[in-house]
């Protein structure tokens, strides 16, 4: 499958402990994109990437929360001293910047996080 | 600030009927307008995309329309069928730069034998 692919797919934790998701874009996908959505609304951004430069993160997004993508191709997102109000889906997708279907986004199936 | 809403109803349809989403946005005026479609536990898949310039898109039993000047696009869905029951989410790119997408809250459809 060659596909955007998230790790893991489900995770449960206790209020205060951190998390680290993964996500491994389309091989030749410069632009890597992070979302979350919780029950009944549409995703919501969080940062991107462009090659290993963070360009963009929310002014939702809680210090908490940190993202790299150290060489340009896979991604990590942890939160730190998770809360309750951090239970949600969160996604990853991928796009090639510079071709001939770059606004396109591919999506992976998610992680979801629950905290309890 | 920016604001795209769609139903939130879900729109229950017989099978082979033809299904019609409202995507409306305000305070942007997007180059461009895409519709991708979500699974239960999956991340949305991407369907179509439909510019400034363009009135009309097709792809297979999919029709988008894009109205820049009622801030509005619809969705149909042509002789519908069981497999085509989802959420149905609108985005737009908001920041011009880097694909930033911002969704609608989405529609779900649920197609009836």
């Amino acid at each position: 499958d060659t596909g955007v692919s998230q790790d893991p797919r489900h995770k449960i934790t206790k209020r205060g402990q951190n998390v680290t998701f993964r996500c491994d874009p389309i091989s030749e996908h410069n632009r890597l994109y992070w979302y979350r959505q919780t029950l009944g609304q549409g995703p919501e951004f969080l940062t991107y990437f462009q090659n290993e430069a963070q360009l963009e993160k929310s002014r939702l997004l809680s210090d908490r929360f940190s993202a790299e993508r150290p060489k340009g191709s896979f991604s990590t997102l942890e939160i730190q001293r998770t809360e309750q109000g951090d239970s949600a889906m969160y996604l990853c997708a991928s796009s090639l910047a510079g071709g001939p279907n770059q606004e396109t986004q591919y999506f992976g199936p998610g992680t979801r996080l629950l905290v309890l | 600030s920016q604001k795209i809403e769609q139903n939130s109803e879900a729109l229950n349809i017989q099978e082979g009927k033809t299904a019609t989403l409202t995507c409306n946005y305000t305070n942007y005026s997007p180059a461009y307008l895409q519709w991708y479609r979500q699974d239960p536990g999956r991340g949305p898949v991407f369907l179509l995309l439909i510019r400034e310039n363009e009135k009309e898109k097709r792809k297979e039993r999919l029709k988008v329309t894009f109205d820049t000047t009622l801030k509005q696009s619809l969705f149909h869905i042509t002789a519908s069928q069981p497999a085509d029951s989802a959420t149905y989410l609108c985005a737009l790119d908001i920041s011009a730069a880097g694909n930033k997408l911002t969704f609608g809250g989405g529609t779900r459809v649920l197609v009836k034998p």
